[in-house]
């Protein structure tokens, strides 16, 4: 199953309203996981099964879909926020992963 | 506090062996299963591979099948990544993460929920 996102990468101020879609080549239910990446870090789940936020993750997080569309919204971006986000799909038991959205300032 | 400790960067020539470590504390080891993915620069994850501490059944993904081997030591809580013959096309980053989920009415939803900081490898003659 290949995922792809859009945008490859995208420029915001904090307190903008954000949004990243994230796409499969079939249908994968709501089988679909967010992850941040911060520079030089480890990736961090966000959102779990398209829509359920990940304990401790803010609430501003969020994320809908299901199918092959899906998106990850950050209401109000902060400055910790700007990292790459990632979405992957476990409905297949080979998991994959998109390429990514890097969100800068 | 439940974390996944990796092993050092390495530094290696083509053709040589390396195993790496991944080992976990805070919860029991054995309950839950070790992902291994490796990542290059600017790209995405790509998932390797599956362990389960418990019975060291193992799931690898065609990509990386015959390449590496996986393999857990349950009574120190530590999971490897081994190669036998290194290629240059094997430098990445390398990391492993414990696999969790949940049982929801339309079937179980697995991710992972804890990574380590990563292991970065580096082939060059």
């Amino acid at each position: 199953i290949q995922m792809t996102q859009s945008p490859p990468s995208l420029s915001a101020s904090v307190g903008d309203r954000v949004t990243i879609t994230c796409r499969a080549s079939q249908s994968i239910d709501n089988y679909l996981n967010w992850y941040q990446q911060r520079p030089g870090k480890a990736p961090k789940l966000l959102i779990y099964a398209a829509s359920s936020l990940q304990s401790g993750v803010p609430s501003r997080f969020s994320g809908s879909g299901s199918g092959t569309d899906f998106t990850l919204t950050i209401s109000s971006l902060q400055p910790d926020d700007f990292a790459t986000y990632y979405c992957q799909q476990s409905y297949s038991s080979l998991w994959t992963f998109g390429p990514g959205t890097k969100v800068e300032i | 506090e439940v974390q996944l400790v990796q092993s050092g960067a390495e530094v290696k020539k083509p053709g040589e062996s390396l195993k790496i470590s991944c080992k976990g504390s805070g919860y029991s080891f054995a309950n839950n299963w070790i992902v291994w993915v490796r990542q290059t620069p600017g790209k995405g994850p790509e998932w390797m591979g599956i362990i389960n501490p418990s019975d060291s059944d193992t799931r690898y993904s065609p990509s990386f099948q015959g390449q590496v081997t996986m393999s857990v030591d349950k009574s120190i809580s530590t999971a490897y990544l081994h190669w036998s013959s290194l290629k240059a096309s094997d430098t990445a980053m390398y990391y492993c993460g414990r696999q969790d989920g949940i049982v929801a009415l339309t079937g179980s939803h697995y991710y992972m929920d804890v990574w380590g900081k990563g292991t970065t490898v580096t082939v060059s003659s």
